[in-house]
């Protein structure tokens, strides 16, 4: 069985200011890990993904994320906050060849303060 | 042109009303899926098809039907809307091996 759990409903960041995002999961294979974000009144986009290989992974937007397997964590990192990184941000985890099961978290609504 | 779409982008309707939402891909993938998202509860699987003539529900089936018309279609239905089925609604597509899926842009269907 899979799960995903997302610390923190809403986090809020003054601009220039470190982002972090919290993402832990469970899974009984080895997962593949997803952060989306959702932007008002708009779809899901990928931000970066981890499958396999390189456990710190960029993304878009200035985005990364570090899989880390004994602490089962995919945290969201951004060095500096813009004012347009205020969204919705979504960890996902699938895993297990032939699954159509995909996880999602219950969202972490991101706000920048100027 | 994007890859996965949906139609209507928004709709607003009546309970007790039939609507139908539909999703199309180019990406030549055989599974296809709809999903719901409320607030405070991510996004949460209606139904879910792995080809043409295989059809599964998902965790919140229950008022929700579907059609794979083709391998490029897949149409959800609200048989009779009520207000609770308000919500932002997500196709998605993935490959046989299901591990990453690809998403539309979503329809936001409101019923009063």
């Amino acid at each position: 069985a899979q799960s995903v759990t997302q610390l923190g409903s809403h986090v809020s960041v003054s601009e220039g200011a470190l982002v972090l995002l919290r993402c832990n999961y469970s899974s009984s294979v080895p997962p593949y890990l997803f952060w989306y974000v959702q932007y008002p009144n708009q779809g899901l986009q990928l931000l970066l993904k981890y499958t396999t290989g390189a456990t710190l992974v960029k993304g878009i937007n200035g985005f990364e994320a570090e899989f880390k397997k004994s602490e089962t964590s995919f945290h969201l990192t951004k060095p500096s906050a813009h004012m347009s990184d205020a969204a919705e941000y979504f960890c996902a985890v699938s895993g297990g060849s032939g699954t159509y099961k995909y996880i999602f978290g219950t969202g972490t609504r991101l706000k920048v303060l100027a | 042109d994007a890859d996965v779409t949906q139609t209507p982008r928004n709709r607003i309707t009546k309970t007790g009303k039939r609507i139908m939402l539909e999703c199309s891909q180019t990406k030549g993938h055989d599974r296809m899926y709809w999903y719901r998202q409320d607030p405070g509860l991510g996004l949460r699987l209606i139904y879910y098809s792995f080809d043409v003539k295989d059809i599964n529900k998902g965790e919140i089936s229950d008022g929700y039907s579907v059609s794979r018309q083709a391998q490029a279609k897949f149409s959800l239905s609200l048989e009779s809307a009520i207000p609770n089925q308000t919500a932002l609604y997500f196709c998605a597509t993935s490959d046989l091996t299901g591990r990453e899926q690809y998403f539309g842009p979503g329809t936001r269907l409101t019923v009063t």
